[in-house]
């Protein structure tokens, strides 16, 4: 099955920083690759998602960079604010076997931004 | 429109305890999902299903069983509760269409198994 590693596990910046985080998968059939916020005490909501044919996606503050042959995708935060404060997941999911239409998650980071 | 519901929002049990999770979702998706959260390792799927009357297994199903009789609900079950299946219970619904398939989270349920 699917494996995905996440590093690092915590990460504290400064606000008005930038963020990364970095995932690899181990299935190189996977081919949607979604990330998750989870905010103290909250239900994990999809921010950005990436499909294997896309190289970077952006949205405001937040991109997605996607490296299919070494198979490694990136988060990246722009000017991290506070709210930015957080717990992210990697996830990644093979399309293609309607056996395993599930999503194989990352650890999670733990991201504080500091005010 | 409530989304994905979840009850209970907590439960202690005594070791070899049952219970049952129950998860609802208003939103006519076909997949269901049961994920259990634990410090350090993430979201990690116990069961899942694809549509009523299906059900899968994931990564972690050992000590589970699930039940989709109708489509909008997914059961989870514990026969007899161990001190390790101490977690938070993440039910997650999505509607399949194409490749990408965004999850709805439920609010989550603490289970604590003395």
């Amino acid at each position: 099955g699917e494996n995905v590693e996440q590093h690092p596990s915590t990460l504290s910046v400064q606000e008005g920083d930038s963020a990364v985080i970095k995932c690899t998968y181990s299935d190189s059939a996977s081919n949607y690759f979604p990330w998750y916020k989870q905010e103290l005490g909250k239900r994990p909501q999809l921010i950005i998602d990436i499909r294997s044919n896309v190289g970077e996606k952006k949205d405001q503050r937040i991109a997605v960079t996607l490296n299919k042959t070494a198979k490694h995708f990136s988060l990246h935060i722009t000017e991290t604010q506070p709210e930015d404060s957080a717990v992210y997941f990697c996830a990644a999911r093979h399309t293609g076997d309607t056996g395993r239409r599930a999503l194989t998650f990352g650890s999670g980071t733990r991201l504080q931004v500091q005010p | 429109n409530a989304g994905v519901t979840q009850t209970p929002k907590f439960r202690v049990l005594k070791t070899g305890q049952s219970m049952t999770l129950l998860c609802a979702q208003d939103m006519n998706h076909e997949y269901m999902y049961w994920y259990r959260q634990d410090p350090g390792m993430g979201l990690r799927l116990i069961h899942y299903s694809v549509g009523e009357g299906t059900t899968a297994k994931g990564e972690v199903p050992d000590g589970y069983n699930v039940s989709r009789l109708k489509k909008q609900n997914f059961l989870l079950g514990l026969e007899s509760a161990a001190p390790s299946q101490t977690s938070v219970y993440f039910c997650a619904s999505s509607y399949s269409q194409g490749v990408n398939e965004k999850l709805f989270f439920g609010s989550g349920t603490q289970l604590s198994v003395l």
